[in-house]
């Protein structure tokens, strides 16, 4: 099945404590992103990445990294969570082509930094 | 100005009718849209995409896109309970990296 895959679903965290969310694609996707939304404030990104090695910041970077080693993964990296990340993120990705840029959403992941 | 605007709703109609859903965008040289289905709690769903003015029509849905008006709006025809969610515009600005900018969405209840 096609699909993008984020781990874990939900997180509850303490401020400052290292964390890492997956996100693998089986779709040999070349676009990935990630975006938190909140309410009232819609989908914001955070980092995008065109291809593997290659990323570049988004909306909302600041206090998130990325890397992107492989095609299929796009881990997002919050090295010391503050209160303020405390959001719903989704990864997405899209494929090359004409059809580019319509994304293929994660079913999210609920985190909670106290 | 956003650059991505949607009226927050609720939108409420009868079952049977036709909703319609409104999006208008800032940046004139954009180029493609979308529109997203998310129910409460999921991720968004891709629905419909239109790169083009006029009408694309995908069973009981229809995106419109005028460009000269910057706007794009979503018909859904035949509304059912189903139906009921936020609808999230989104459009592929000029940009350099020509990001995809979402709307806050319009949340769409259709009444039984």
């Amino acid at each position: 099945e096609a699909q993008v895959t984020q781990n874990p679903r939900y997180l509850i965290t303490v401020t400052g404590k290292k964390l890492t969310v997956t996100c693998s694609q089986n779709m040999n996707h070349e676009y990935m992103s990630w975006y938190r939304q909140d309410p009232g404030l819609g989908l914001r990104q955070i980092y995008y990445s065109m291809n593997v090695e290659v990323t570049d910041k988004g909306d909302v970077p600041e206090g998130y990294k990325v890397s992107r080693k492989e095609k299929r993964n796009f881990p997002l990296i919050l090295e010391s969570p503050s209160p303020n990340q405390t959001s719903l993120y989704f990864c997405a990705s899209s494929p090359p082509g004409a059809t580019s840029y319509e994304q293929y959403f994660g079913p999210g992941t609920r985190l909670t930094v106290t | 100005q956003k650059e991505v605007e949607q009226n927050s709703g609720p939108l409420s109609v009868p079952e049977g009718a036709i909703a319609s859903l409104n999006c208008t965008y800032s940046d004139r040289g954009s180029q493609s849209f979308f529109w997203y289905r998310q129910y409460s709690g999921k991720s968004p769903e891709l629905i419909m995409s239109i790169y083009s003015n006029g009408d694309k029509e995908d069973g009981r849905f229809t995106a419109q896109l005028n460009k000269a008006s910057q706007y794009v709006s979503l018909l859904i025809r035949d509304s059912q309970p189903s139906d009921s969610a936020t609808y999230l515009c989104a459009v592929r600005g000029s940009g350099g990296y020509q990001k995809v900018t979402f709307g806050t969405g319009t949340k769409l209840q259709v009444i039984p």
